[in-house]
């Protein structure tokens, strides 16, 4: 099973909400990340998380939170965002971190 | 960081054989690798190579590396439609993965 799976599919959300985003993945990898991809740009890394530990924030605006409650879950936790955070959010899972991603499919997130 | 650089559009035929470049400026990426991405969809990893590796082949799929120019390619044999989409190719250094600008493969039936 090489399936990472993101929840919800597309979130709409004003900028007063709170609102989460989850990845999971069952292969035992132990980094997982999140990207934010902009429309017809490359995925640019926000945060790495390896064996459960924060290890890479690439100085992301606090309004994003990420979590790691295991070694199978991941979330972003999203509160005040503005309507430039709109973007596809991109859960990714690796063995260990110099290895291949997995990715998610991600979650479309537009923000009003 | 590492700027990883692609042509933004290639175009060829069905049945053509479809060539991606990619050319990188750090050196020390333990792992090239190449994704494609569909339209509203995630990325799906196609293949990857290791650094002190010059040439992989995964049935249609071929990646070379020279590693003297740092240019990575990704041939594709008997393009199909289906293979229309992003790709990208991507070094992976200390715990980060750096993705190209991606290409954009279109393929004319």
């Amino acid at each position: 099973d090489t399936e990472v799976t993101q929840t919800p599919k597309h979130l709409v959300m004003g900028m007063t909400n709170k609102k989460s985003l989850k990845c999971e993945q069952h292969m035992g990898h132990r980094a997982m990340y999140w990207y934010k991809q902009k429309a017809k740009k490359p995925p640019e890394l926000m945060f790495v998380y390896s064996y459960e530990k924060l290890s890479i924030n690439e100085s992301v605006p606090s309004r994003f939170s990420p979590e790691c409650p295991n070694s199978s879950l991941l979330n972003l936790h999203l509160h005040a965002l503005q309507p430039e955070d709109s973007a596809l959010y991109l859960c990714a899972s690796s063995q260990g971190t110099a290895g291949e991603q997995y990715f998610g499919p991600g979650t479309r997130l537009t923000v009003t | 960081g590492e700027d990883v650089e692609q042509s933004l559009f290639l175009s060829v035929r069905e049945g053509d054989s479809s060539v991606i470049n990619c050319t990188y400026t750090d050196s020390s990426s333990t792992y090239l690798y190449w994704y494609k991405q569909e339209p509203g969809a995630g990325l799906q990893l196609l293949t990857y190579i290791f650094s002190n590796m010059d040439m992989k082949q995964d049935q249609r799929l071929t990646v070379l590396l020279n590693k003297k120019d740092k240019h990575l390619s990704l041939r594709i044999a008997d393009t199909q439609t289906g293979d229309s989409a992003i790709y990208f190719c991507a070094g992976s250094s200390e715990q980060k993965v750096t993705f190209g600008t991606g290409t954009k493969l279109q393929v004319i039936p």
